[in-house]
């Protein structure tokens, strides 16, 4: 079962704009994380913001989570033509111990 | 220090076969877990290890079956192989139990034929 759902699901953007996606889950969670992935690769873990936080800060990365809507978004600033992946967002399920991805945004940044 | 390796990177099965993936973690990690990711599903919870025992175990029949070893490698297995079978299988390592950073390996592309 998918958690979180991203949206869009695909993104596509001139270099050196901002990217914001965005990702809605269901139910209460301990933390939401963000990965990325390139294609047909492995995932690499961007951030991990805890349900009692409500943003964070990583390089070029921000992160903002809002649990009373249960959603959470992850903004790209100054992107680059190397930013272009997929992005998750995965969620843990309280008392579930396991990470629930979404589906994923598709981000292109075009040069 | 290295990080998650997962063998074979690509492998090609026919209906019926039987399929062992394998996955070392990062050294001091002990706890591991696999993924089936495909276009259509997206990224599905397989199971996850810990200390030699499977402690979750996501919504797949049991012709997916797996083990973790004492050095915290771990093996997935999937038998019976169907054409639906075919995806990228993600393993990905943690130093505990419970959700925390994971780190993934490349994955093992499996196309069944």
């Amino acid at each position: 079962s998918q958690q979180g759902e991203e949206d869009p699901q695909a993104l596509s953007i001139q270099e050196g704009e901002n990217a914001t996606m965005n990702c809605s889950y269901k139910t209460s969670i301990n933390n939401l994380q963000w990965y990325r992935q390139n294609s047909g690769r492995g995932l690499v873990h961007l951030i991990l913001i805890r349900s009692n936080e409500r943003e964070k800060h990583s390089g070029r990365l921000r992160v903002t989570l809002d649990t009373s809507k249960k959603s959470s978004s992850l903004l790209i600033t100054a992107s680059r033509a190397a930013d272009t992946a997929s992005y998750f967002c995965a969620t843990d399920e309280e008392g579930a111990q396991k990470l629930v991805f979404g589906q994923g945004t598709r981000l292109t940044i075009n040069p | 220090k290295a990080g998650v390796t997962q063998t074979p990177r690509y492998l090609i099965k026919t209906r019926g076969q039987q399929v062992t993936l394998s996955c070392s973690p990062i050294s001091g990690h002990r706890s591991v877990s696999w993924y089936q990711q495909t276009p259509g599903q997206g990224l599905q919870f397989l199971f996850e290890y810990f200390s030699e025992t499977q402690r979750n175990k996501g919504n797949f029949p049991g012709r997916f079956s797996g083990r973790q070893f004492s050095n915290s490698r771990s093996e997935m297995n999937v038998s019976t192989l169907e054409l639906g079978d075919s995806a990228l299988y993600l393993c990905a390592s943690s130093l505990s139990l419970g959700v925390t950073e994971a780190f993934f390996g490349q994955g093992t592309r499996l196309t069944v034929v």
